[in-house]
């Protein structure tokens, strides 16, 4: 079974400044997907950035990007210029690439969750 | 706004009452999903719908009933719960099957069993 480990409950920055949530998981899998999703207040999941596996190119939306180290297992989330909309809990999560008899679709592994506070 | 609506929002409930929780989605997909996310505990997937039939259920207790009556539309009845089955309970819709898609989810029913 895949795990996913966030291991920093709780990470501030302050405005316009960079921070990285991090997340390592564990699978023998070669082909998986990693997301990261973020949670306001209003407890919508939202999805933030997605990176396929098999792409040795780190993925970026905008200030978000994502430093993918497949050998380490590793999945880093890096917010630039943060922003006070920024602040929420931001999940990181697994999803096989791979068809079981049915689909992988939907079925995510979470980690635990980070909190971000942005201060003014 | 995802698309994907989940009625009530709030819903406190002792453990003999019986009580459903809604999700409906605008978005034409075809899978739907029910999660749990518990304080201080990942997310969890319980049920997985593909046009309408159940594909998933990750060993949740029969207290827990989903309804899937069309694609657009998933239920969660509950009955004899106990309280530690107080939780948000996010609902999620994707276009179906492929690799690259995308889940959308709901604001959640936070549920309060007393």
């Amino acid at each position: 079974a895949q795990t996913v480990t966030q291991s920093q409950p709780e990470m501030s920055v302050q405005e316009a400044e960079t921070v990285t949530l991090s997340c390592t998981y564990d699978t023998s899998e070669s082909d998986y997907y990693l997301f990261w999703y973020k949670q306001p207040p209003s407890r919508q999941m939202i999805l933030v950035i997605r990176q396929e596996a098999y792409k040795q190119q780190n993925a970026t939306e905008n200030r978000f990007s994502v430093n993918f180290q497949k050998a380490a297992k590793s999945f880093s989330l890096k917010i630039s210029d943060s922003q006070l909309g920024d602040a929420a809990m931001y999940f990181c999560a697994y999803r096989s690439g791979v068809n079981a008899g049915g689909t992988s679709y939907g079925k995510l592994t979470f980690g635990q969750g980070t909190i971000l506070t942005v201060h003014p | 706004e995802t698309g994907v609506t989940q009625t009530p929002r709030h819903l406190v409930m002792g453990m003999t009452n019986k009580k459903s929780l809604k999700c409906e989605q605008h978005l034409g997909h075809n899978a739907m999903y029910w999660y749990k996310q518990s304080a201080k505990k990942p997310l969890e997937l319980m049920f997985v719908y593909n046009f309408k039939e159940q594909t998933e259920n990750n060993s949740v207790p029969s207290r827990f009933s989903p309804e899937c009556p069309n694609s657009s539309h998933l239920f969660l009845h509950l009955h004899t719960l106990q309280p530690e089955d107080s939780a948000l309970y996010l609902c999620a819709s994707s276009q179906g099957p492929g690799l690259r898609e995308k889940l959308f989810f709901g604001s959640g029913t936070q549920l309060s069993v007393l």
